[in-house]
């Protein structure tokens, strides 16, 4: 059984860097055909993609995000990792990674992990 | 601002049903496989429907889809308490190269 697992520090200085990490039990991340998502929600809005891993085609990013955002694994501590950097207030939000054999739906998600930027 | 609009609310009586409409493109809903979430507040979003119209394994038969151009539609039959959550639909946009999700619909059963 697959589950996922995300973490970082809670609070994000504005122009900081985000950094969170999801942590992969039950597979390997790379072991197989697969795709590795970050979606994020602020809080009373809704759903919003940021990008993806695939494991037999690099990485997808949502492009009003893409100039700030890094997705990338770490096969040796089974971690999937995603960097925002120049914060701001409007990336305060619940932060998931996601996962799927089908790149057109994500079926085992995360319980998330809030970010707040501020100072 | 989600280029996929959904209605913000609907509200039914218990044992009732609704239908949750999504409207996009032809470069979004209209050329590609549409997924719908449920998301309940404090939980993971769950597929209740995924390739337009399939249901996984272990969600209810309550539950039921459909699409017609570049218009999806979820329905959902004998409202129960626990089907009250937010429902997301979802698809691949091909001209933004973005998976986008709908703008969201809160179904409250009254």
């Amino acid at each position: 059984q697959v589950q996922l697992q995300e973490s970082g520090p809670g609070l994000v200085t504005p122009s900081q860097t985000l950094s969170l990490t999801c942590t992969v039990s039950g597979v390997a991340i790379t072991g197989g055909d697969s795709y590795w998502t970050w979606v994020r929600q602020p809080a009373g809005k809704g759903l919003e993609w940021i990008g993806r891993f695939y494991t037999r085609g690099g990485t997808t990013f949502n492009p009003s995000l893409k100039s700030r955002v890094t997705i990338s694994v770490d096969t040796s501590k089974n971690q999937l990792s995603l960097k925002l950097n120049s914060v701001t207030a409007a990336d305060t939000a619940l932060y998931y990674c996601a996962t799927s054999d089908s790149g057109w739906y994500m079926d085992v998600w995360g319980q998330g992990t809030t970010v707040t930027v501020s100072s | 601002q989600s280029v996929v609009t959904q209605p913000p609310s609907l509200s039914e009586a218990p044992g009732q049903g609704v239908t949750i409409s999504c409207s996009g493109s032809k470069s979004n809903i209209g050329n590609n496989a549409v997924t719908w979430y449920q998301h309940l507040p404090g939980r993971a979003p769950k597929v209740v429907i995924y390739y337009d119209d399939e249901l996984p394994s272990g969600v209810s038969d309550r539950f039921s889809a459909s699409k017609s151009g570049s218009t999806a539609s979820l329905a959902i039959s004998g409202l129960q308490s626990e089907d009250e959550a937010d429902y997301y639909c979802a698809s691949w946009d091909e001209s933004l190269n973005v998976y986008v999700f709908g703008t969201g619909t809160k179904v409250t059963v009254l």
